[in-house]
């Protein structure tokens, strides 16, 4: 089976730094996705990693754990307009498809 | 502007009703999806479409009909929907299957 773990609600203060984390399960692994979700609107595209290590863009950079099946996206120097939702997402197995997490609220607050 | 457009952006419809979703993307890609969001639960996958094929129907209720007639369009057609599938509708297109998908503004649905 395939299952992604992240928690459910974070809040942090404008300006700080927040980490939010992401455990998955998969019987094959083709990479991870980091997505932003405003309240209604759509997700979009923050992050791609399939190799160990952490990719930085901007403010925002992703770590990968393949040998732990853990990952994690960083956000630095918090603005306000970070308060959104954080998907991680695996390809699922044998599928043509992303398979996502529940997601993590995280709120910023001044 | 994400290069998927939906519309229409808000619909409420009856439980008798029959109405259709329109996804178009501008982007060249070759695989088209329809996902449905509820309230506090992770995006769910209905249907996957790779080259105009579909490949992937999760089990979705024949109330909810998907066509593809060409890789930059998809369809959701709608009839005798139930007020559990108020949601939003998201429709994302990527490269090929299982790539970077960019999603579009989706269409909130209400059921009545």
């Amino acid at each position: 089976g395939q299952n992604i773990d992240q928690p459910t609600e974070m809040t942090a203060t404008e300006g700080a730094i927040v980490q939010i984390n992401c455990t998955y399960q998969t019987s094959g692994f083709n990479g991870l996705f980091w997505y932003q979700q405003h309240a209604g609107e759509a997700p979009t595209f923050l992050s791609y990693n399939v190799l160990d290590g952490l990719e930085e863009k901007g403010r925002f950079s992703s770590f990968l754990s393949r040998s732990k099946g853990y990952s994690y996206l960083l956000l630095k120097e918090l603005q306000m307009k970070d308060s959104a939702s954080y998907l991680c997402a695996c390809p699922q197995t044998g599928a043509n498809n992303l398979f996502f997490g529940t997601g993590t609220r995280l709120t910023v607050i001044p | 502007e994400t290069g998927v457009t939906q519309t229409p952006r808000h619909l409420v419809m009856g439980m008798t009703n029959k109405k259709s979703l329109k996804c178009e993307q501008h982007l060249g890609h070759n695989a088209m999806y329809w996902y449905k969001q509820s309230a506090k639960k992770p995006l769910e996958l209905m249907f996957v479409y790779n080259f105009k094929e579909q490949t992937e129907n999760n089990s979705v209720p024949s109330r909810f009909s998907p066509e593809c007639p060409n890789s930059s369009h998809l369809f959701l057609h709608l009839h005798t929907l139930q007020p559990e599938d108020s949601a939003l509708y998201l429709c994302a297109s990527s490269p090929d299957a299982s790539e970077t998908q960019y999603f579009g503004p989706g269409t909130r649905l209400l059921v009545l």
